[in-house]
C-alpha cells in the first residue's frame, strides 16, 4: 500500500462546477498535511496547508479527517486556470514529507 | 527573496556519460530533497538531506546515482553511466525543517540519447 494515495483522475469539469479530491495516508502519526498544485511542465507549488479544524482560502477548502486518515480539497466555482495536477502531501510521522502521485483536474469552458 | 535555483535547466547527454546536476536551496533551509519526475508521472523521491544528519538515500534507484551536500548549502546530484531511462525532470526542493513547506526549484530536464 502506498503511503499517500490519490485518485489520478482526470477529473473533467465545466467552469463553475464544484469538485472535490480525496487523499488517504497510511501513517497515523502524520502531523503535517498540504495540498500542492503542479501545472504542466512546471514545478509543484504550495496551494495550502491543511489544519485539523479545516481551513478555507477563497474558493478552496481543505479538510482533515484523522480518524479515517484522509484529507480532502474542495474547489468551488472552478475556473479554467484551476486546470492542473493537485498533489496531496503528508509527513511520515516525524520524518520527511511524502507526495502523492497527484490528481489531474481539467476545467473546460 | 531568492528561491531555489537549479542548473543546468536542460541537459542533453549521450548514454554512458556522467552528468552532474546542481541545486542551490533557499538560504537557511536545513532540509533539501531531490526528486525525479518522468513525463506524465508523479514525483519519485530520490534523496533527502537534513542538517548534519546522515542523508536518507532510500529512494536512489541504483548505485549509479549519488548526491552530496556541503553543510546547509549547495547540493549536487550525480548520475554515472547514464541510461535512456534516466531521462526525466530532476527537481530539488528545500524547506526550513523536515516537515515544513517545501519550495521547489524549476528543475533540470535531462535527456539521455
Amino acid at each position: 500500500r502506498k503511503e499517500v494515495e490519490q485518485d489520478p483522475g482526470p477529473f473533467n469539469v465545466p467552469e463553475g462546477a464544484t469538485v472535490a479530491f480525496n487523499c488517504t495516508y497510511s501513517n497515523s502519526a502524520s502531523q503535517s498535511f498540504f495540498w500542492y498544485r503542479q501545472d504542466c511542465r512546471k514545478e509543484p507549488k504550495l496551494l495550502m496547508s491543511v489544519y485539523s479544524s479545516g481551513n478555507e482560502d477563497g474558493r478552496f477548502t481543505a479538510q482533515l479527517n484523522r480518524a479515517s486518515q484522509y484529507i480532502s480539497l474542495l474547489i468551488r466555482d472552478s475556473k479554467l486556470s484551476d486546470s492542473a495536477t493537485y498533489l496531496c502531501v503528508v509527513n511520515r510521522g516525524t520524518d520527511k514529507l511524502i507526495f502523492g502521485t497527484g490528481t489531474r483536474l481539467q476545467v473546460f469552458p | 527573496g531568492a528561491g531555489v535555483s537549479q542548473s543546468p535547466s536542460n541537459k542533453v547527454t549521450e548514454k554512458g556519460k556522467d552528468v552532474e546536476l546542481r541545486c542551490d536551496p533557499i538560504s537557511g533551509h536545513t532540509a533539501l530533497y531531490w526528486y525525479r519526475q518522468r513525463l506524465g508521472q508523479g514525483l519519485e523521491f530520490l534523496i533527502y538531506f537534513q542538517g548534519n544528519s546522515a542523508p536518507d538515500k532510500s529512494g536512489l534507484p541504483s548505485d549509479r546515482f549519488s548526491a552530496e551536500r556541503t553543510g546547509e548549502s549547495v547540493s549536487t546530484l550525480t548520475i554515472q553511466r547514464t541510461q535512456q531511462e534516466d531521462s526525466a525532470v530532476y527537481l530539488c526542493a528545500s524547506s526550513s525543517t523536515f516537515s515544513e513547506t517545501q519550495y521547489f526549484g524549476p528543475g533540470t530536464r535531462l535527456l539521455v540519447l
